[in-house]
């Protein structure tokens, strides 16, 4: 089955450590896309691709960092300055520019 | 600057009612939008996406329509089922690409058995 694969769906960050969240798709897609899911916000959009090896920033980029070394995999890091982590975490993927998105079941990132 | 608003936050109605979600957005110069459900803890599903040069759209028991001159959209949802209970977003496409999307803050639909 053609998907998007967020892993973990749980995870737990001590204050000041970085973390990195996994994203991967099957669906030959070119584009992708992280977000991030706070209660009462719309989603917002932390960094996105549209190709291997390149990737933009978003609305909130400040604390986060990225790559995309193979077109299957867009994974995040959390780093130690992001000041609230807490948040529900969403990858997506299109097949082009026009395209709908396609989403991940998410990860919950927990600061404890 | 667009701006996406989803009113009422949630909502709670009996099983079988009719109902309508709304969106509401401030720059009437949109490509798409589209509606999707997300479940507890989960992803988004794509529900409906109506182009900017369509008045609506429907599968199932649902349809959307979108009236860009007043800026809103709204999903309708008939003969409701307890199944449906979700948090439902629109979501407006402002440029050719998939990350100019506006999202709203969503509405949270409870349907009581």
């Amino acid at each position: 089955d053609g998907g998007i694969t967020q892993s973990p769906k749980y995870l737990f960050r001590k204050e000041g450590q970085n973390v990195t969240l996994s994203c991967e798709q099957n669906l030959n897609h070119d584009a992708m896309y992280w977000y991030r899911q706070d209660p009462g916000q719309g989603l917002r959009l932390i960094y996105y691709s549209q190709i291997v090896n390149d990737f933009q920033k978003g609305d909130i980029a400040e604390g986060y960092s990225v790559s995309r070394e193979k077109k299957e995999s867009f994974p995040l890091t959390v780093t130690s300055a992001q000041k609230n982590p807490t948040a529900f975490y969403l990858c997506a993927s299109s097949k082009g520019r026009p395209t709908e998105a396609f989403f991940g079941q998410g990860t919950r990132l927990t600061v404890v | 600057k667009q701006e996406v608003t989803q009113i009422p936050a949630a909502l709670s109605v009996p099983e079988g009612e009719n109902l309508v979600l709304n969106c509401s957005f401030t720059d009437s110069a949109i490509y798409n939008l589209q509606w999707f459900r997300q479940d507890p803890g989960k992803g988004l599903t794509s529900l409906l996406l109506i182009q900017s040069s369509q008045r609506e759209q429907t599968s199932g028991r649902l349809n959307a329509s979108l009236d860009k001159s007043s800026g809103r959209s709204t999903l309708y949802i008939a003969a409701s089922q307890p199944g449906d209970s979700a948090t439902y977003l629109c979501a407006v496409k402002v440029g050719d690409s998939n990350y100019q999307l506006i999202w709203g803050a969503g509405t949270k639909l409870i349907i009581k058995p």
